[in-house]
């Protein structure tokens, strides 16, 4: 079974600040990492995500992440935010390879709050 | 491909109504996933479809709740004589198993009173 932990519920940060939202995950198997976004009364949006390959992912809106195997973490980071990307973010995992049913498992989320 | 789409958005029901969502997939993706998030909570996994073949369930899904994809295609999701502890956001998830992509949709809002 697998398992992700986001320490931080909420982050506060400035404007044009650099930001880094902690994941951290547990598994016996290999796995595959994502990061989604959530907005208000929204769905989910798929960030980025690390299937294989380079461990520094970037995806959208100028958001990266880094896949740290002997640490068991998966870190967001942006460089500089923006008023828009105060949300509730959300990390997931789920088991490497297409044979089993492939269930997302998620952490309890943090909230970014931007602020001017 | 309008991606993911969830009905209604928003429902309201009184304890003890049984209600349905409805959720279409994008068309070629053949597995759908249903979830369940709670205020302050990441999503729940609840459910997962191969095709029309329901492959699993999650204990969450109490004997209240089925989950139907006749002919592989739109899934349905019932909660029968709702409990106030039904509240929640039910997300709709297909994924295409090529790059691992899950498309979530809007989500349904349900609220008991």
């Amino acid at each position: 079974a697998q398992s992700v932990t986001q320490l931080d519920s909420q982050v506060p940060v400035f404007e044009e600040a650099p930001v880094e939202l902690r994941c951290n995950y547990s598994s016996s198997v290999s796995v595959y990492l994502f990061w989604y976004v959530q907005y208000p009364n929204q769905g989910l949006q798929l960030l980025l995500k690390y299937l294989s390959g380079s461990t520094l992912v970037k995806g959208i809106n100028g958001f990266e992440a880094e896949f740290n195997k002997s640490q068991t973490s998966f870190h967001l980071r942006k460089p500089s935010v923006h008023i828009s990307d105060t949300a509730e973010y959300f990390c997931a995992v789920s088991p490497a390879g297409g044979t089993g049913f492939q269930k997302l498992v998620f952490g309890t989320g943090t909230r970014l709050l931007v602020s001017p | 491909d309008t991606g993911v789409s969830q009905n209604p958005r928003h429902k309201i029901t009184k304890r003890g109504q049984n209600v349905t969502f409805r959720c279409d997939p994008i068309s070629e993706h053949n597995r759908l996933y249903w979830y369940r998030q709670t205020l302050g909570q990441g999503p729940e996994f609840l459910t997962y479809f191969q095709n029309e073949a329901q492959l699993e369930k999650s204990r969450l899904l109490s004997d209240r709740f089925s989950a139907e994809r006749p002919k592989g295609s739109f899934s349905t999701l019932e909660i029968q004589r709702t409990e106030q502890g039904d509240s929640a956001m039910y997300l709709c998830a297909s994924l295409d198993i090529q790059d691992y992509g899950y498309t979530f949709g809007s989500g349904t809002r349900l609220t008991v009173v």
